[in-house]
């Protein structure tokens, strides 16, 4: 399967704590979004790479978040000192942008549980 | 934000065409309609796009008004498979998309 991934698929853990998610965008993608989608929302935008580059962040990425694309191919996003209200399905897309073509591609999710 | 009105939900018998309207009446002229649709439980998937002509491929066709301000995707043979949340999208950037509650599909025997 070539399409983007995704891993874990599920994380709980205890307030307070870090965690990392990691995703594998398709291969030759230079593009690379983060999104968070709590129950029953669409997905919010988080923040997006060109390559190594991080192009824009919205608010909602508090200073608690980090992203990180550091070769332009796999990316990392950390959570430090987790609360329950980041509890959601954090989904990572990547495109290759051609013309006005803007497809994304999505993976499976990483759902976190703060308890 | 990018801003577009669809219905919350919608119900459709299988094999049956399912039309999913799209309100985007401030759409601006350099963007485009994207519809992705989310299967429960997985991420998004792409379906369709168009700028002002009539689109169509292996999956959907899209209908948007000669005036731009409204849309309609077509699934011409609905399946189980395709009971989904669809969410319809307006954009002029290859950056973020912006997702509103979208239309919960559900396709029934």
């Amino acid at each position: 399967d070539t399409g983007v991934s995704q891993n874990p698929r599920h994380k709980i853990t205890k307030r307070g704590q870090n965690v990392t998610f990691r995703c594998d965008p398709i291969s030759e993608h230079n593009r690379l979004y983060w999104y968070r989608q709590t129950l029953g929302q669409g997905p919010e935008f988080l923040t997006y790479f060109q390559n190594e580059a991080q192009l824009e962040k919205s608010r909602l990425l508090s200073d608690r978040f980090s992203a990180e694309r550091p070769k332009g191919s796999f990316s990392t996003l950390e959570i430090q000192r987790t609360e329950q209200g980041d509890s959601a399905m954090y989904l990572c897309a990547s495109s290759l942008p051609t013309g006005w073509s803007y497809e994304q591609y999505f993976g499976p999710g990483t759902r976190l549980t703060v308890t | 934000d990018a801003k577009t009105t669809q219905p919350p939900s919608m119900d459709c018998a299988e094999g049956r065409a399912a039309n999913l309207p799209c309100n985007h009446s401030t759409i601006s002229g350099n963007e485009y309609v994207y519809w992705y649709r989310q299967i429960h439980s997985q991420g998004p998937q792409y379906i369709i796009h168009g700028l002002k002509n009539n689109e169509t491929n292996e999956m959907a066709s899209l209908i948007i008004t000669e005036d731009r301000k409204s849309s309609t995707l077509i699934l011409p043979h609905a399946t189980l498979r395709d009971t989904a949340v669809y969410y319809c999208i307006r954009t002029g950037t290859a950056s973020k998309l912006t997702f509103g509650t979208g239309t919960r599909l559900q396709v029934t025997l």
